[in-house]
């Protein structure tokens, strides 16, 4: 079992939906979980950061974390066509000293 | 913004030959790594770097590959004898101490292995 598993897409949705992008992993010592969002050709950058369970909410962008079902989720709400990109899903321990990223899923929002 | 930077953004090479990448950290951060993305593949951990040693490495990161602090600025990549599977952007990244897995990361340097 992978530690770490991404639906890859890709993923073609129209502007203004909703979009629901998810991860599920097996190693339950993971306590940090982050998304990141990656354009062809450069480097992941940060989009969500949370330590344990629970919810954040930052403007279009929430994230879910269920540690019991070892789940997380991203969703974004009133999706724009520059929201098409790689998104990554990203995870640790407490220690930090691994982060393991899933494969990405492609999302493309359709004007 | 302060940010993370990577030099060379390119680097062709032949296969054997040794290969240095350069990643200047954010200057307050405290963790440092290499990941390794081959092309249309996800994003690889190598290893992580911290208080001047080696925090964890990956089975990729073997005796071929080392990894230095030569300064108070600089983190540095080395590949001794590249294969031509080394082919693949090398992205650098930091984090600091208050925010453990908060990854800052570099533009990348491809790398081609001939």
């Amino acid at each position: 079992q992978k530690e770490v598993e991404q639906d890859p897409g890709p993923l073609s949705v129209p502007e203004g939906a909703i979009v629901s992008l998810n991860c599920t992993y097996s190693n339950s010592a993971f306590q940090y979980f982050m998304w990141y969002r990656q354009y062809s050709r450069k480097g992941p950058e940060l989009l969500m950061y949370t330590y344990s369970s629970g919810n954040k909410e930052d403007g279009r962008f929430t994230a879910q974390v269920d540690k019991s079902s070892k789940y997380i989720s991203l969703f974004i709400r009133d999706s724009q066509p520059s929201d098409s990109a790689t998104y990554l899903c990203a995870m640790g321990d407490s220690s930090a000293s691994k982060i393991i990223f899933g494969s990405g899923t492609r999302l493309s929002i359709r004007p | 913004e302060p940010e993370v930077t990577q030099t060379p953004s390119h680097q062709v090479t032949q296969m054997g030959q040794e290969v240095i990448l350069r990643c200047v950290p954010i200057s307050n951060h405290l963790y440092f790594y290499w990941y390794r993305q081959i092309l249309g593949q996800k994003v690889e951990f190598l290893v992580s770097f911290y208080n001047n040693e080696i925090s964890e490495k990956s089975e990729i990161f073997d005796d071929q590959f080392s990894v230095e602090r030569p300064d108070g600025s600089n983190f540095t990549l080395k590949i001794r004898s590249t294969k031509l599977e080394d082919s693949a952007m090398y992205f650098c990244a930091s984090s600091e101490r208050d925010r453990p897995g908060e990854l800052f990361f570099g533009e990348g340097s491809r790398l081609t292995v001939l």
